[in-house]
C-alpha cells in the first residue's frame, strides 16, 4: 500500500489567493482526518470525516477554511483566500473504524507558504 | 493553557544512551494516550497507545509508561541510535469515541555520535 497521499508537497501562494491541499486515504480506511502544525501551536486537528461525512469541524479556524470529502479515496481542503497566518505544514491522515485505538497513518504533509 | 505540557522542550544525547521523554496533562476523562514520532519534513508516526487503564506499552527500544493517578506519561528510549533523532509527540484522546485530541507541542531530541 502507498500509504496516505498528499499533494501538492509544497505550495507557494500570495495572500489572497485560492488554496487547494488533496489527500487519499489508505484504501480501507473510513476515518480522515485533517491537522495542522506550526512551530508555535504545534499539531492542530482541524477536521475529520467518518464514511465521508464530516464530524467534527471545530478545529478550522475560520470560514475561509472548507474541507470536502466526495468520496472515500479523496478528500480536499481549501483555503479560501489565504493568509499569511495559513503558512503551516498541512497533515492528512486515515485510519479503520476498527477501534479508537487503532493507529492513525499520517500522510507527508504540504508545507504551504503564503506570501 | 495547553492541557498537554511535554518537557524537555530539546534534548541532546549521544548515541548509545538511554533517555526519558516526559508528558504531563490534565485531560481527564480521556480515552487513551499516544507518542508519536516525527522525523523532519515528515508525518508522524505512532509509536504507542495506551487507555487509561494500561500501565505500560513497548515498542522495541521505545517503553511508554502512563499514571493515570498523577496524570503523567513517559517515553523511555533505550540505547538510542542515530534514527532516533526526531520530534516525539504526546496526543492525549477524549471522549469515549477517542477522536478529539490534545497535543502536546513535542520533544526535540537529537542523538549525536
Amino acid at each position: 500500500d502507498a500509504g496516505v497521499i498528499q499533494s501538492p508537497r509544497h505550495e507557494v501562494t500570495e495572500m489572497g489567493q485560492e488554496v487547494t491541499l488533496r489527500c487519499k486515504p489508505i484504501s480501507g480506511h473510513d476515518y480522515l482526518f485533517w491537522y495542522r502544525q506550526t512551530m508555535m501551536r504545534g499539531l492542530e486537528l482541524l477536521i475529520y470525516f467518518n464514511n465521508n461525512v464530516p464530524i467534527d469541524d471545530s478545529g478550522m479556524p475560520e470560514d475561509r477554511f472548507s474541507a470536502k470529502m466526495p468520496n472515500a479515496s479523496f478528500s480536499t481542503l481549501k483555503i479560501q483566500p489565504s493568509e499569511p497566518r495559513d503558512s503551516a505544514v498541512y497533515f492528512c491522515a486515515s485510519r479503520t473504524s476498527g477501534g479508537h485505538t487503532d493507529t492513525q497513518y499520517f500522510g507527508p504533509g504540504t508545507r504551504l507558504t503564503v506570501l | 493553557k495547553n492541557q498537554v505540557e511535554q518537557s524537555p522542550q530539546s534534548l541532546i544525547i549521544l548515541e548509545g544512551k538511554n533517555c526519558t521523554l516526559q508528558c504531563n496533562y490534565t485531560v481527564s476523562p480521556f480515552s487513551n494516550l499516544r507518542w508519536y514520532k516525527q522525523d523532519t519534513g515528515r508525518g508522524p508516526v505512532s509509536l504507542t497507545i495506551m487507555t487509561f487503564s494500561e500501565n505500560t506499552k513497548s515498542n522495541g527500544r521505545y517503553t511508554a509508561t502512563l499514571d493515570a493517578d498523577t496524570k503523567q506519561s513517559s517515553l523511555h528510549i533505550t540505547a538510542s541510535q542515530l534514527s532516533d533523532s526526531a520530534s516525539y509527540i504526546c496526543v492525549v484522546s477524549f471522549p469515549l469515541t477517542g477522536n478529539q485530541f490534545y497535543f502536546g507541542t513535542g520533544t526535540s531530541l537529537t542523538v549525536i555520535p
